[in-house]
C-alpha cells in the first residue's frame, strides 16, 4: 500500500504571495491532518480533515486555510505569506470508520513540503 | 491543554548499547493514546512504537519498548541494541481519544536527537 505522498517537495516563494500544498493520504485513510514544523516552535498543528469537514483546528492565522476533497486529498492554503511561514509542512493520515473510538488512531506521515519564504 | 516534555534535548549511544529516551505528559483525559517517532535527516517522520493508555502492559517493537507509567504520567522509550540507522531525533506524541465530532490532534514534545557512535 502507498504511503502519504506531498507535493511538490520543495517550494521557493517571496513574501505577499499564496502558496497550496497538496496531501493524498493513505488508500482508505480518510483523515488527513496537517502539522507545520520550524526550528523555533517545533511541530504545530494545523487543522484536520474527515469526510471533507474541519473536524480541528490549531492555533494559526486565518492566512491558513484548507480542504479536503471527496477521495480525501487534502489541500492547504498560506495565503500572503510571512518570512515566518517558512517551514516543513507535514500531513498526516489515519483510518478511522467515522464512529468513536475506532482502533486506528495511529498518524502516518507523509515526506512533508519544505517552504521558504524570501 | 495537554502538553508533552522531552527533558533530553540529545543523548548518545555507543553502538550495541542500550538508550533510554523520556517523556512525560499532562492530560486530564483518561483515555489516550502515546506514541513515539522518529525523523532522520530526511525529515520523513516513521512511527516507531504506540501504547493506548488503557493497555498496562507495555507495548514493544522488536529492539524498541516503552515504559509506561500512568499514574506518574510517564512514557519513555528504550532502545536496545542500537545501531546506526537508529541516530535521529525523536519525538514523543500524545493525542486524545479520536471523535467523528472534533477529530484530534497529536501534541509533540521537543524531541531529543540521538547520536549513535561507532
Amino acid at each position: 500500500k502507498a504511503g502519504v505522498t506531498q507535493t511538490p517537495r520543495y517550494l521557493i516563494k517571496t513574501r505577499g504571495q499564496q502558496v497550496t500544498l497538496s496531501c493524498s493520504p493513505i488508500s482508505g485513510h480518510r483523515s488527513v491532518s496537517w502539522y507545520q514544523q520550524t526550528p523555533g516552535q517545533g511541530l504545530q498543528f494545523l487543522f484536520e480533515y474527515f469526510s471533507e469537514t474541519q473536524r480541528n483546528k490549531g492555533n494559526f492565522p486565518g492566512r491558513f486555510s484548507g480542504r479536503q476533497f471527496s477521495n480525501s486529498r487534502s489541500e492547504m492554503n498560506v495565503s500572503t505569506l510571512e518570512l515566518g511561514d517558512s517551514a516543513l509542512y507535514l500531513c498526516a493520515s489515519s483510518f478511522h470508520s467515522g464512529f468513536s473510538g475506532t482502533p486506528q488512531e495511529t498518524q502516518y506521515f507523509g515526506p512533508g513540503t519544505r517552504l521558504l519564504v524570501l | 491543554a495537554q502538553t508533552v516534555t522531552q527533558s533530553q534535548p540529545e543523548m548518545s549511544v555507543q553502538e550495541a548499547e542500550t538508550v533510554t529516551l523520556s517523556c512525560t505528559y499532562d492530560t486530564s483525559e483518561s483515555d489516550y493514546y502515546l506514541f513515539w517517532y522518529k525523523q532522520p535527516p530526511s525529515r520523513q517522520m516513521i512511527l516507531v512504537i504506540r501504547q493506548e493508555a488503557y493497555k498496562q502492559q507495555n507495548a514493544t517493537e522488536n529492539r524498541f519498548s516503552v515504559n509506561f507509567q500512568k499514574a506518574a504520567k510517564s512514557f519513555s522509550l528504550k532502545i536496545s541494541d542500537s545501531q546506526l540507522g537508529d541516530a535521529a531525533m525523536y519525538f514523543c506524541a500524545y493525542r486524545r481519544r479520536w471523535s467523528g465530532t472534533s477529530g484530534s490532534r497529536l501534541t509533540f514534545g521537543e524531541g531529543t536527537q540521538l547520536t549513535v557512535n561507532p
